[in-house]
Protein backbone atom coordinates (compact mmCIF):
# COMPACT_ATOMS: atom_id res chain seq x y z
CA UNK A 1 0.00 0.00 0.00
CA UNK A 2 0.86 3.44 -0.85
CA UNK A 3 2.18 5.41 2.22
CA UNK A 4 0.88 8.69 1.14
CA UNK A 5 -2.43 8.32 -0.53
CA UNK A 6 -4.42 10.97 -2.60
CA UNK A 7 -7.59 11.20 -3.65
CA UNK A 8 -9.45 10.85 -6.03
CA UNK A 9 -7.33 9.14 -8.68
CA UNK A 10 -8.84 11.64 -11.16
CA UNK A 11 -11.06 14.52 -11.54
CA UNK A 12 -12.89 16.43 -13.96
CA UNK A 13 -15.10 19.54 -13.54
CA UNK A 14 -15.97 22.34 -15.36
CA UNK A 15 -14.57 25.39 -15.83
CA UNK A 16 -14.94 27.91 -12.95
CA UNK A 17 -16.04 25.53 -10.97
CA UNK A 18 -13.89 24.67 -7.24
CA UNK A 19 -12.70 21.62 -6.22
CA UNK A 20 -10.14 19.63 -3.65
CA UNK A 21 -7.48 16.91 -3.96
CA UNK A 22 -6.38 15.51 -0.55
CA UNK A 23 -3.54 13.51 0.29
CA UNK A 24 -3.41 11.29 3.15
CA UNK A 25 -0.67 9.06 5.24
CA UNK A 26 -0.88 7.11 8.37
CA UNK A 27 2.54 8.53 9.90
CA UNK A 28 3.43 12.23 11.01
CA UNK A 29 4.56 14.29 7.78
CA UNK A 30 7.43 16.35 8.77
CA UNK A 31 6.95 18.24 5.45
CA UNK A 32 4.30 18.25 2.50
CA UNK A 33 5.34 19.61 -0.39
CA UNK A 34 2.31 19.63 -4.00
CA UNK A 35 3.91 20.01 -6.86
CA UNK A 36 1.78 20.15 -10.47
CA UNK A 37 3.17 18.34 -13.60
CA UNK A 38 1.95 18.88 -17.03
CA UNK A 39 1.25 15.64 -18.73
CA UNK A 40 4.29 13.78 -19.52
CA UNK A 41 6.52 16.42 -18.28
CA UNK A 42 8.49 17.54 -15.29
CA UNK A 43 7.12 18.35 -11.91
CA UNK A 44 6.51 22.04 -11.36
CA UNK A 45 6.52 22.90 -7.37
CA UNK A 46 3.64 24.71 -6.30
CA UNK A 47 3.67 24.64 -2.16
CA UNK A 48 5.42 23.56 0.75
CA UNK A 49 3.76 23.33 4.43
CA UNK A 50 5.45 22.41 7.53
CA UNK A 51 3.56 23.20 10.59
CA UNK A 52 0.45 21.51 11.95
CA UNK A 53 -2.70 24.30 10.84
CA UNK A 54 -0.40 25.86 8.23
CA UNK A 55 -2.16 26.97 5.17
CA UNK A 56 -1.10 28.39 2.17
CA UNK A 57 -2.60 30.73 -1.03
CA UNK A 58 -0.92 31.36 -4.26
CA UNK A 59 -3.42 32.73 -6.88
CA UNK A 60 -6.29 30.48 -7.27
CA UNK A 61 -4.97 27.94 -5.44
CA UNK A 62 -5.04 27.25 -1.59
CA UNK A 63 -2.93 24.18 0.34
CA UNK A 64 -3.67 23.22 4.18
CA UNK A 65 -1.41 20.76 6.15
CA UNK A 66 -4.16 19.61 9.40
CA UNK A 67 -3.39 20.26 13.01
CA UNK A 68 -2.19 16.61 12.93
CA UNK A 69 0.37 16.59 10.15
CA UNK A 70 -0.92 13.49 8.39
CA UNK A 71 -3.24 15.23 5.97
CA UNK A 72 -3.16 17.86 3.41
CA UNK A 73 -5.83 19.56 1.10
CA UNK A 74 -5.17 21.17 -1.99
CA UNK A 75 -8.13 23.60 -2.73
CA UNK A 76 -8.37 25.30 -6.43
CA UNK A 77 -11.22 28.21 -6.81
CA UNK A 78 -12.66 29.06 -9.81
CA UNK A 79 -10.97 26.53 -11.79
CA UNK A 80 -9.35 27.50 -15.08
CA UNK A 81 -7.95 25.20 -18.16
CA UNK A 82 -4.48 26.03 -17.28
CA UNK A 83 -4.85 24.25 -14.01
CA UNK A 84 -4.95 20.95 -15.68
CA UNK A 85 -2.85 18.73 -15.13
CA UNK A 86 -1.26 15.81 -12.98
CA UNK A 87 -1.41 17.04 -8.56
CA UNK A 88 1.07 15.31 -6.84
CA UNK A 89 1.85 15.55 -2.95
CA UNK A 90 5.26 14.84 -1.72
CA UNK A 91 6.27 14.45 1.90
CA UNK A 92 8.99 14.12 4.08
CA UNK A 93 8.57 10.83 6.71
CA UNK A 94 11.31 11.41 8.68
CA UNK A 95 13.84 9.85 6.85
CA UNK A 96 15.92 12.85 5.00
CA UNK A 97 17.15 11.18 1.82
CA UNK A 98 13.52 11.38 -0.65
CA UNK A 99 10.19 12.49 -0.45
CA UNK A 100 7.82 9.89 -0.61
CA UNK A 101 5.46 10.58 -3.07
CA UNK A 102 1.40 9.94 -3.96
CA UNK A 103 0.21 8.16 -7.05
CA UNK A 104 -1.32 11.77 -8.04
CA UNK A 105 -4.43 13.28 -9.05
CA UNK A 106 -4.94 13.62 -12.77
CA UNK A 107 -7.32 16.72 -12.98
CA UNK A 108 -9.33 17.77 -16.48
CA UNK A 109 -11.01 21.22 -16.52
CA UNK A 110 -13.79 20.92 -19.45
CA UNK A 111 -14.70 24.82 -20.94
CA UNK B 1 18.36 30.38 -14.90
CA UNK B 2 18.57 27.94 -12.54
CA UNK B 3 17.19 24.64 -13.58
CA UNK B 4 18.17 21.13 -13.69
CA UNK B 5 18.91 19.64 -17.05
CA UNK B 6 18.23 16.14 -17.83
CA UNK B 7 19.15 14.49 -21.66
CA UNK B 8 18.00 13.00 -23.77
CA UNK B 9 14.17 14.29 -23.90
CA UNK B 10 12.92 10.68 -24.90
CA UNK B 11 15.08 7.38 -25.73
CA UNK B 12 13.98 4.25 -27.63
CA UNK B 13 16.52 1.48 -27.21
CA UNK B 14 16.87 -2.36 -27.32
CA UNK B 15 17.53 -4.70 -24.69
CA UNK B 16 20.61 -4.97 -23.63
CA UNK B 17 22.38 -2.06 -25.29
CA UNK B 18 24.10 0.00 -22.44
CA UNK B 19 22.57 3.57 -22.06
CA UNK B 20 23.01 6.58 -19.50
CA UNK B 21 20.85 9.32 -19.04
CA UNK B 22 22.71 12.70 -17.74
CA UNK B 23 21.73 15.10 -15.31
CA UNK B 24 23.41 18.40 -14.27
CA UNK B 25 22.48 21.35 -12.02
CA UNK B 26 23.22 24.66 -11.81
CA UNK B 27 22.18 25.81 -8.44
CA UNK B 28 25.05 23.99 -6.61
CA UNK B 29 23.07 21.53 -4.72
CA UNK B 30 24.59 19.13 -2.46
CA UNK B 31 21.73 16.75 -2.80
CA UNK B 32 20.58 14.91 -6.08
CA UNK B 33 18.42 11.90 -6.88
CA UNK B 34 16.63 9.99 -9.98
CA UNK B 35 13.14 8.51 -9.72
CA UNK B 36 10.97 6.80 -12.21
CA UNK B 37 7.39 7.28 -12.47
CA UNK B 38 5.47 4.50 -13.90
CA UNK B 39 1.38 4.18 -13.45
CA UNK B 40 -0.22 3.60 -10.99
CA UNK B 41 3.20 3.54 -9.00
CA UNK B 42 3.86 7.13 -8.85
CA UNK B 43 7.32 8.31 -7.81
CA UNK B 44 9.97 5.33 -7.06
CA UNK B 45 13.36 6.65 -6.20
CA UNK B 46 16.35 4.86 -7.70
CA UNK B 47 19.38 6.54 -6.27
CA UNK B 48 20.55 9.32 -4.15
CA UNK B 49 23.45 11.19 -3.35
CA UNK B 50 24.12 13.39 -0.44
CA UNK B 51 27.05 14.77 -2.08
CA UNK B 52 30.03 14.37 -3.91
CA UNK B 53 31.32 10.60 -3.67
CA UNK B 54 28.34 9.80 -1.67
CA UNK B 55 25.73 7.77 -3.26
CA UNK B 56 22.91 5.41 -2.04
CA UNK B 57 20.00 2.97 -3.34
CA UNK B 58 16.68 4.60 -3.12
CA UNK B 59 12.97 2.06 -3.18
CA UNK B 60 14.35 0.39 -6.72
CA UNK B 61 17.80 0.29 -7.34
CA UNK B 62 18.00 -2.66 -9.57
CA UNK B 63 19.45 -2.76 -12.80
CA UNK B 64 20.63 0.73 -12.49
CA UNK B 65 23.79 2.59 -11.46
CA UNK B 66 25.05 6.18 -10.76
CA UNK B 67 28.24 8.13 -9.75
CA UNK B 68 28.54 11.54 -8.29
CA UNK B 69 32.20 12.72 -9.38
CA UNK B 70 31.20 16.09 -9.56
CA UNK B 71 28.53 18.23 -8.00
CA UNK B 72 26.61 19.51 -10.27
CA UNK B 73 26.31 16.00 -12.47
CA UNK B 74 24.85 12.99 -11.53
CA UNK B 75 24.30 10.54 -14.07
CA UNK B 76 21.88 7.13 -14.55
CA UNK B 77 23.70 4.33 -16.62
CA UNK B 78 21.95 1.08 -17.40
CA UNK B 79 24.42 -1.26 -18.16
CA UNK B 80 21.99 -4.03 -19.67
CA UNK B 81 18.20 -2.24 -20.32
CA UNK B 82 15.37 -4.41 -19.98
CA UNK B 83 11.78 -3.89 -20.88
CA UNK B 84 10.72 -3.23 -17.64
CA UNK B 85 12.75 -0.08 -17.33
CA UNK B 86 10.61 1.44 -19.63
CA UNK B 87 9.55 4.39 -17.77
CA UNK B 88 9.89 8.30 -17.15
CA UNK B 89 12.87 9.42 -15.31
CA UNK B 90 13.18 12.13 -13.05
CA UNK B 91 16.55 13.47 -11.88
CA UNK B 92 16.18 15.86 -8.73
CA UNK B 93 18.26 18.27 -6.68
CA UNK B 94 17.92 20.59 -3.56
CA UNK B 95 20.52 22.64 -1.77
CA UNK B 96 20.68 20.37 1.36
CA UNK B 97 18.41 17.46 1.84
CA UNK B 98 16.93 17.87 5.72
CA UNK B 99 13.81 17.03 6.58
CA UNK B 100 11.01 19.06 5.96
CA UNK B 101 12.86 21.84 4.91
CA UNK B 102 14.23 21.74 0.99
CA UNK B 103 12.32 21.67 -1.95
CA UNK B 104 13.17 19.64 -4.62
CA UNK B 105 13.99 21.11 -8.01
CA UNK B 106 13.11 18.67 -10.97
CA UNK B 107 14.00 18.53 -14.52
CA UNK B 108 11.53 17.57 -17.54
CA UNK B 109 11.98 14.00 -17.23
CA UNK B 110 13.50 11.54 -19.92
CA UNK B 111 10.54 8.54 -21.58
CA UNK B 112 12.73 5.88 -21.97
CA UNK B 113 11.58 2.91 -23.82
CA UNK B 114 13.04 -0.45 -24.28
CA UNK B 115 11.74 -2.89 -27.00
Amino acid sequence: SQELEQSPQSLIVQEGKNLTINCTSSKTLYGLYWYKQKYGEGLIFLMMLQKGGEEKSHEKITAKLDEKKQQSSLHITASQPSHAGIYLCGADMGGAQKLVFGQGTRLTINP
Amino acid sequence: EAQVTQNPRYLITVTGKKLTVTCSQNMNHEYMSWYRQDPGLGLRQIYYSMNVEVTDKGDVPEGYKVSRKEKRNFPLILESPSPNQTSLYFCASSLLRSVGNEKLFFGSGTQLSVL
